[in-house]
């Protein structure tokens, strides 16, 4: 079984100030992502990422894929109200190309 | 933009009812998941279609739970009975079958059993 862990579980920080996220596992993946959820809502895709070592930018969000593929990390910088949300990582592996995912990130950004 | 649809969006019920939870796909998408996310916690897959095909439903509680998507489209999931520890937000997403696997989800169904 493929387990991702995401640290921190909680985020509390305020406006402007810049974070990072984890996701760890000790299986390699084929792909990860990284989707935001806002409450009572599903998770929205922000990024895939697919070749060890890559890193990808949207905006103020920096996603890195561990040179081995079994880590990732999500950088945001100046955190803004609208960033507030739970953030998942999902590693896509086996014959299927099966999705799992961490147990997310819960982060707020106070005015 | 295409999205996946789901209804309802809330649905309240009693511990021993059925209930039914209904998902149309992004036109063009084969695949089709249905996930339970409980507070605090990732998704976790119930079952994956391939257009009519289960492909996998190994953490789908059988007993009680059931899942069809007959024509390949739109997709049916369904709890009876219900109890109180099926609370949760059932999640359908779809995706173009590929490596990358990247799923495009609804808006979800936040079920309460009482």
């Amino acid at each position: 079984t493929q387990l991702l862990e995401q640290s921190p579980q909680f985020l509390s920080i305020q406006e402007g100030e810049n974070l990072t996220v984890y996701c760890n596992s000790s299986s390699v993946f084929s792909s990860l992502q990284w989707y935001r959820q806002e409450p009572g809502e599903g998770p929205v895709l922000l990024v895939t990422v697919v070749t060890g070592g890559e890193v990808k930018k949207l905006k103020r969000l920096t996603f890195q894929f561990g040179d081995a593929r079994k880590d990732s990390s999500l950088h945001i910088t100046a955190a803004q109200p609208g960033d507030t949300g739970l953030y998942l990582c999902a590693g896509a592996g086996g014959s299927n190309y099966k999705l799992t995912f961490g147990k997310g990130t819960l982060l707020t950004v106070n005015p | 933009e295409a999205e996946v649809a789901q209804s309802p969006r809330y649905k309240i019920t009693e511990k021993s009812q059925a209930v039914a939870f209904w998902c149309d796909p992004i036109s063009g998408h084969a695949t089709l998941y249905w996930y339970r996310q409980i507070l605090g916690q990732g998704p976790e897959l119930l079952v994956q279609f391939q257009d009519e095909s289960v492909v996998d439903d190994s953490q789908l509680p059988k007993d009680r739970f059931s899942a069809e998507r007959l024509k390949g489209v739109d997709s049916t999931l369904k709890i009876q009975p219900a109890e109180l520890g099926d609370s949760a937000m059932y999640l359908c997403a779809s995706s173009i079958a590929g490596a990358h696997n990247e799923q495009f989800f609804g808006p979800g169904t936040r079920l309460t059993v009482l």
